[in-house]
């Protein structure tokens, strides 16, 4: 079955930088889009970019553009966002997500990891 | 960017009745319209994609349907465990967009 299990919960200082894993099994890792959503506490949902594991390439939201880096290691499955320059309204839980098949729909999401920025 | 607007932001029911969530979008985006169902502490579930397709394993008491820049999410016949934040979701020009979210409480 399709698993997409995230790295532990983060606790950062403003000015850092996290970086985030999700290990995907039960499909072919690189077959599918993967995509970074997160949500600030209380708040809906908000779509950050997602990386084609197979070529590398990505495509981010403008708003995080310069600050967000999506990257993949197929060897292990796993999918990786890093953000930079920290900033207290970074806090969030942040989730990786599957594209179903170029549908533009997130099928299978990970169970999230709560980033908190704080000095 | 594509901005969709999600109506009404709270919807009271009681269980057994009938839900009608709109998610409107500020042009079009053809069928490329997704709803997600969250409840507290989980991650997102995926509900209807395309429009009106529903994802493996929902009930039929979940359809969607609307093209263009207006659909709807209903739900038949509310069930206990349906008590939850709904969001839509478009694709366009590779880049993706969520609803601010219905909550759909208890009466």
């Amino acid at each position: 079955q399709v698993q997409l299990v995230q790295s532990g919960a983060e606790v950062k200082k403003p000015g850092a930088s996290v970086k985030v894993s999700c290990k995907a099994s039960g499909y072919t890792f690189t077959g599918y889009y993967m995509h970074w959503v997160r949500q600030a506490p209380g708040q809906g949902l908000e779509w950050m970019g997602w990386i084609n594991p197979n070529s590398g390439g990505t495509n981010y939201a403008q708003k995080f553009q310069g600050r967000v880096t999506m990257t993949r290691d197929t060897s292990i499955s796993t999918a990786y966002m890093e953000l930079s320059r920290l900033r207290s309204d970074d806090t969030a839980v942040y989730y990786c997500a599957r594209e179903l098949a170029a549908a533009g729909t997130l099928d299978y999401w990970g169970q999230g990891t709560l980033v908190t920025v704080s000095s | 960017e594509i901005v969709l607007t999600q109506s009404p932001a709270t919807l009271s029911l009681s269980p057994g009745e009938r839900a009608t969530l709109s998610c409107r979008a500020s042009q079009s985006v053809s069928s490329y319209l997704a709803w997600y169902q969250q409840k507290p502490g989980q991650a997102p579930r995926l509900l209807i994609y395309d429009a009106s397709n529903r994802a493996t394993g929902i009930p039929a008491r979940f359809s969607g349907s609307g093209s263009g820049t207006d659909f709807t999410l209903t739900i038949s016949s509310l069930e206990p465990e349906d008590f939850a934040v709904y969001y839509c979701q478009q694709r366009s020009n590779w880049s993706f967009t969520f609803g601010p979210g219905t909550k759909v409480d208890i009466k």
